[in-house]
């Protein structure tokens, strides 16, 4: 089965720094897509990034980067130059092929200080 | 552009009472369509999906069960709730793309607390 693993509970940063989030997964799958989304106190999931498996270069949106090893099953997500409106609750979601389910991380909590 | 719209906010429900959340998709045609639940301290599980109406795949056995009667339309409901369905519950879709789902897009949630 395939499982997706945060093992940061809890991270902190400064404010304009840059973090990293850990997540790990496992699957026997060749192809799959990996995401981060983001749940800020508003509860509301928001995609932050994605990645495809097929894909060798890492996705990239604005301040949020992945750094995508397929062959270590790790995909981490970098928060550059942190803003106050970055801190949530972080999952990575894992979904195979053309199947419907995403497989969600339990989360990693990011504060951002001032 | 595509909105999804999910009532209400939040919910307190007494034990045996039954439940009716509803979700709607606006701005596309044919989604596909999730019911989560996030318990406390954890990630999101999916309870239901949807391709199309009248059609529900289950994920978790429980006390809970699904009902798309439109194409965007995707209802979540119990007879008799139980303590143990508390909990917060999401609504989401996504479209078919040529490699298959797109990443899903969610509402902004049901806090639900059965006492």
């Amino acid at each position: 089965a395939q499982t997706v693993t945060q093992s940061q509970p809890e991270m902190s940063v400064q404010e304009a720094e840059t973090v990293t989030l850990s997540c790990t997964y496992d699957t026997s799958e060749s192809d799959y897509y990996l995401f981060w989304y983001k749940q800020p106190p508003s509860r509301q999931m928001i995609l932050v990034i994605r990645q495809e498996a097929y894909k060798q270069q890492n996705a990239t949106e604005n301040r949020f980067s992945v750094n995508f090893q397929k062959a270590a099953k790790s995909f981490s997500l970098k928060i550059s130059d942190s803003q106050l409106g970055d801190a949530a609750m972080y999952f990575c979601a894992y979904r195979w092929g053309s199947n419907y389910k995403l497989t969600f991380g339990k989360g990693t909590l990011l504060t951002v200080n001032p | 552009s595509q909105t999804i719209h999910q009532w209400p906010a939040t919910l307190v429900q007494p034990v045996g009472s039954p439940l009716s959340l509803e979700c709607t998709v606006e701005g596309t045609s044919n989604p596909n369509l999730y019911w989560y639940r996030q318990a406390a301290g954890r990630g999101l599980q999916l309870l239901f999906y949807s391709v199309g109406i009248g059609q529900i795949s289950s994920e978790v056995p429980q006390n809970l069960s699904a009902s798309r009667p439109q194409d965007r339309q995707f209802i979540l409901s119990s007879k008799k709730l139980l303590l143990s369905d508390s909990g917060f519950y999401l609504c989401a879709w996504s479209v078919l793309g040529i490699q298959g789902d797109t990443e899903a897009f969610f509402g902004q949630g049901t806090r639900l607390t059965v006492v």
